[in-house]
This record gives C-alpha cells, structure tokens and sequence, in this order.
C-alpha cells in the first residue's frame, strides 16, 4: 500500500476547462514533488516543495500552477491546458529535499481533448 | 546540464539473470537510484548507490562507477513478476533527482 495517494485516478478535461490534482501522503515527510510522465519519454520534475516553500520551478509553463498549504497536502491547479499536456502526473514524495529515495502515488491519467 | 541513458527495451526468460545499465554525465554528482516501475503502478524504490561497487538486496544488485559515469542493475532467478520497467535517476549537485527513460524488461517463460 502506497503512502502517497493521489486523487483522481483518471481525468478527461477540455482545454477551457479548471481542474485541480490532489497529493496526499501519510510518511510525515518534508519535500514533495510532481512529475510528468509521458510515454517513451522521461520522467520530467516539474516542480519541488521543501517545507511548504517552493525551491524548484522546472521552466514549467504558467498554466500549470501548484499549491503546497502544507507539507502533507500537494496540489496541481490546471488551467487552459493543450493536448501535448495529455500524460501521467505523478506526486512524490521524500524525508526531505536532501537526495533520500522518493515515494510515488500511482499517478493521475490526465487526457486534455 | 544532465544526460542519462539506458536501453529501451530488454527480454530475458525465467529463472536467468539480466543487468541493465546506465550511464551518466552530470554536473556534480550526489548518487544515483533503481526504481521499478509495473504499468499503471508508481515506481518504487530499488536500490541507491553514491560510493564505487556493489549494494546487494536479495534477488536485485546495483553497482556503480563513478569514475566511469556507470550502473547497473542486476536481477538474479527472474520471475514472471519482474516484467516492468525500470528507471536509472541521478541525483546532480543540487540533489534533485534526472530520470533516465527507463528500460523495459519482459520476461518470458
């Protein structure tokens, strides 16, 4: 059992459309993270929180915005999001943001028509 | 910048032995991670190697390089259940973690 929980599972949205990513984890950790997951790519780290302060922002476009209210809750705002944005958004999580290995969740399948 | 790279795909029959590797160029250089990775799974954490040689757990082993810029891991006594893929991340100077694009196993009977 996973101890980063992600919520929802599978998201279909239009590109006009507001929706919201959910990271939970239950590890009393200190850094999340959320990547993006395409296929035949890889993983690429969009942005990183270390006790609630953003400390990495990966030239990630303004249309993906992330709140971290504190450090057991991650969330990915999206807003008018393209096609090329259709992937696996994956949360992750680790004791802090000092190299220790990371925890997953299982992901969202986000699909942007 | 940052270039990590692994084979794509890998087959292997049940009860062999497989070792798929990594090779790096980063600028600073904190450790490098296993993770695997089943589909529609998280990846989960393997192994973690930052000094020269070899880290054994059971059926997996990882070595490293450092002076090479190289890994591998190695999966003894292959079971059906180690079809997945799995991804090389290395962690530079600044201690966030560069994803290879991860190397599929299949492992056939």
């Amino acid at each position: 059992e996973t101890g980063v929980t992600q919520t929802p599972r599978h998201l279909v949205m239009g590109m006009t459309n507001k929706k919201s990513l959910k990271c939970e984890q239950h590890l009393g950790h200190n850094a999340m993270y959320w990547y993006k997951q395409s296929a035949k790519k890889p993983l690429e780290l969009m942005f990183v929180y270390n006790f609630k302060e953003q400390t990495e922002n990966n030239s990630v476009p303004s249309r993906f915005s992330p709140e971290c209210p504190n450090s057991s809750h991650l969330f990915l705002h999206l807003h008018t999001l393209q096609p090329e944005d259709s992937a696996l958004y994956l949360c992750a999580s680790s004791q802090d943001g000092g190299g220790q290995p990371q925890h997953f969740g299982d992901g969202t399948r986000l699909s942007i028509l | 910048g940052q270039n990590i790279d692994q084979p794509t795909e890998m087959t292997a029959t049940e009860g062999a032995i497989v070792q798929i590797n990594c090779t790096y160029q980063t600028s600073g250089f904190n450790g490098l991670f296993w993770y695997q990775q089943h589909a529609g799974e998280a990846p989960t954490f393997l192994s973690y190697n930052v000094l020269d040689g070899l880290e054994e757990k059971g059926r997996f082993s990882s070595f490293l390089s450092r002076s090479k810029g190289y890994s591998y891991l190695l999966l003894k006594e292959l079971q059906m259940k180690d079809s997945a893929s799995y991804l090389c991340a290395v962690l530079g100077g600044s201690y966030i973690p560069t994803f290879g694009r991860g190397t599929s196993l299949i492992v056939h009977p």
